[in-house]
């Protein structure tokens, strides 16, 4: 059974860095990709990247360059989301989600963020 | 507001099928087949039912349909159920800025 946990809740202040990650069990870690989305309270999915487990190759979305860093660590087959400069906005929980189709269909369960001043 | 437009929200009565659209441009959904359908009920985790525009992970059930044409992509539930009434988001490769992108998401509704 594929599980994917993730680390606990955030409470950060604007301008700090929050790290998350996300540790996937239950299936060859390399084979597919490692996706991070989130959601804002009431409002839709939000991708922010993805990584390659095999090669680290990373992608992000154009809003999230330079602020985000993704990475996989295939010795513990975990994977890492780092965003900084947190801004109110950023309040949401996020997910991080493998599969074993080409998209992602094993997800965590999420975990929140509150940037609050 | 999203590249992927859906309409924010379709309703339907017990054991109708509707159909949920989701239109791109022709460098994303209409360049690749690889729009995919998440079902989202409130306060849980998306769950895949359609991927690569067509094809249906196993254990989704086949009142769930997708299909694409050009630069639009749909996603149609047949037989409606009091269990679909959820959000359905659809999600995209977009070639432009080889990154992937979600639609802004349509709330369906049985009535």
């Amino acid at each position: 059974e594929v599980q994917v946990v993730q680390s606990g809740a955030e409470v950060k202040r604007p301008g700090s860095t929050v790290k998350m990650s996300c540790n996937v069990s239950g299936k060859t870690f390399s084979d597919h990709y490692l996706h991070w989305v989130r959601q804002a309270p009431a409002k839709g999915l939000e991708w922010l990247g993805l990584v390659d487990p095999k090669d680290g190759e990373v992608l992000y979305a154009e809003k999230f360059k330079g602020r985000v860093t993704i990475r996989a660590d295939t010795s513990t087959d975990r994977t890492f989301m780092e965003m900084i400069s947190l801004r109110l906005e950023d309040t949401a929980v996020y997910f991080c989600a493998t599969g074993d189709v080409p998209v992602p269909n094993f997800w965590g369960p999420g975990a929140l963020l509150t940037v609050i001043s | 507001q999203s590249a992927l437009t859906q309409p924010a929200s379709v309703s339907g009565s017990p054991g109708q099928s509707i159909t949920i659209s989701c239109t791109g441009t022709n460098s994303d959904v209409g360049s690749y087949n690889l729009v995919s359908w998440y079902q989202q009920h409130p306060g849980k985790v998306p769950k895949l039912i359609i991927y690569e525009a067509t094809k249906r992970p196993s254990g989704v059930s086949h009142r769930f349909s997708g299909s694409q044409s050009g630069r639009t992509a749909s996603l149609t539930i047949s037989g409606l159920q009091a269990e679909d009434e959820a959000d359905y988001f659809c999600f995209s490769y977009m070639g432009s800025t080889s990154s992937f992108v979600f639609g802004d998401g349509t709330s369906v509704t049985v009535l």
